[in-house]
């Protein structure tokens, strides 16, 4: 166990919908991180927050949006959804606002239909 | 910007022996790091061992040991004593030093048979 808790573990939706994805970071991480993992894409970076703020961008779409709250715990919202999005969802968290080690979540099996 | 290849979509080896996975990665920076993460039917993504550029010694955990080449940008991971529950999605992964981003290379799919 990461220490990282992501809510839910599988979620399935349709096409033209909103999900909230959400990750709770291991006590102590001031820094969650968003990644994608789909089999077209493999593994990306999306976002990350630091301390309430966001910190560095990767490959987020438009129609995707993240906060980290001042509990530390961080959402990831999709609208719009598309098949495409279809995808595990992870989330990581670290200490500091760089990482040598990041700790990952188990994920979220997104499913759009 | 940062690549990272894996040239292996699958391995596979026997229990108790040893396999080396592959990674090669394309950079200009001189202050980096690499990752191995491990990612098995539970789907969590495990970091197994970690390598700072900067350091010429190469890094060992246990059974995982890496081969890192800095001239030629290679990264190799090699397992010994192979156990059945190393069977596993293997992820080579580059970071720049004090950046936020891991990159992914594309995985290797590894089965240890008994």
């Amino acid at each position: 166990d990461s220490g990282v808790t992501q809510t839910p573990k599988h979620l399935i939706t349709a096409t033209g919908q909103r999900v909230t994805l959400r990750c709770s970071p291991r006590s102590g991480d001031l820094s969650v991180y968003w990644y994608q993992q789909s089999l077209d894409q493999g593994l990306q970076f999306l976002i990350q927050y630091y301390n309430g703020e966001e910190r560095a961008k990767g490959n987020i779409l438009e129609r995707f949006s993240a906060q980290q709250f001042p509990d530390l715990h961080s959402e990831l919202n999709l609208s719009s959804l598309e098949l495409g999005d279809s995808a595990l969802y992870f989330c990581a968290s670290s200490v500091g606002q760089f990482y040598t080690e990041a700790f990952f979540g188990q994920g979220t099996r997104l499913t759009v239909v | 910007a940062q690549t990272v290849t894996q040239s292996q979509p699958e391995m596979s080896v026997q229990e108790a022996e040893t396999v080396t996975l592959s990674c090669t990665y394309d950079t200009s920076e001189n202050n980096y790091y690499l990752f191995w993460y491990k990612q098995p039917p539970s789907r969590q993504m495990i970091l197994v061992i970690r390598q700072e550029a900067y350091k010429q010694q190469n890094a060992t955990e246990n059974r995982f040991s890496v081969n890192f080449q800095k001239a030629a940008k290679s990264f190799s991971l090699k397992i010994s004593d192979s156990q059945l529950g190393d069977t596993a999605m293997y992820f080579c992964a580059f970071m720049k030093g004090n950046t936020d981003k891991l990159i992914f290379g594309t995985g290797t799919r590894l089965q240890v048979f008994p």
